[in-house]
């Protein structure tokens, strides 16, 4: 079994709408990351969220850590076509980083 | 800074043969590793080295070898490819105590 599950693993939207993507656990994290990946290049970290309950903002994401830090969410508002891409929650177990299956995202203009 | 470099972008092997995929990072940063992405599998860590002379297996360790001479190379080796290792790989690295991990480019891998 995952050790972090993200749904949905599909999403396909039109421009301008808003969407939440998930990560969950039932293990308890010290910290939790998100990576952006576009199409032929590596991962690119987005935002490291440390508290339960912590809210990060990066632009139009807004990045939640659970109040327990099992799970995390990942809300987009007002979707744009360069907010496509694979999107990787990835949290550090022992030294080593462990990701989620990802979800694929497209925005459609 | 050129951050994670890794050669080649592309290669085709058929099954049995061996190649090593190079990576090589200019930032002094201890820890380096090795994923594969598969689709609908996320990352999958193959190997890691938290410094020299000093690697250890990740989730999918089995039919990979790793070496860690010196602090800015670490490659991954295939001594007798299969189909089933047809994949993108990854190289990463990060300073020790850091969690920004930085990745390079990506070498994709296709065994016939």
């Amino acid at each position: 079994t995952q050790l972090l599950e993200q749904s949905p693993q599909f999403l396909s939207i039109q421009e301008g709408e808003n969407l939440t993507v998930y990560c969950n656990s039932s293990s308890v994290f010290s910290s939790l990351q998100w990576y952006r990946q576009e199409p032929g290049e590596g991962p690119v970290l987005l935002v490291t969220v440390v508290t339960g309950g912590e809210v990060k903002k990066l632009k139009r994401l807004t990045f939640q850590f659970g109040d327990a830090r099992k799970d995390s969410s990942l809300h987009i508002t007002a979707a744009q076509p360069g907010d496509t891409g694979l999107y990787l929650c990835a949290v550090n177990q022992g030294g080593k980083l462990i990701f989620g299956q990802g979800t694929e995202l497209s925005v459609k203009p | 800074n050129a951050g994670v470099t890794q050669t080649p972008k592309f290669q085709v092997l058929k099954t049995g043969q061996s190649m090593t995929l190079q990576c090589a990072q200019d930032m002094n940063h201890e820890y380096m590793s090795w994923y594969r992405q598969d689709p609908g599998m996320g990352l999958r860590l193959i190997h890691y080295s938290v410094g020299a002379g000093i690697t250890d297996q990740g989730e999918v360790p089995n039919g990979y070898n790793v070496s860690r001479s010196t602090t800015e190379d670490f490659p991954l080796r295939l001594l007798s490819a299969a189909p089933s290792q047809t994949s993108v790989y990854f190289c990463a690295s990060r300073r020790t105590g850091v969690e920004t991990q930085y990745f390079g480019p990506g070498t994709r891998l296709l065994v016939l």
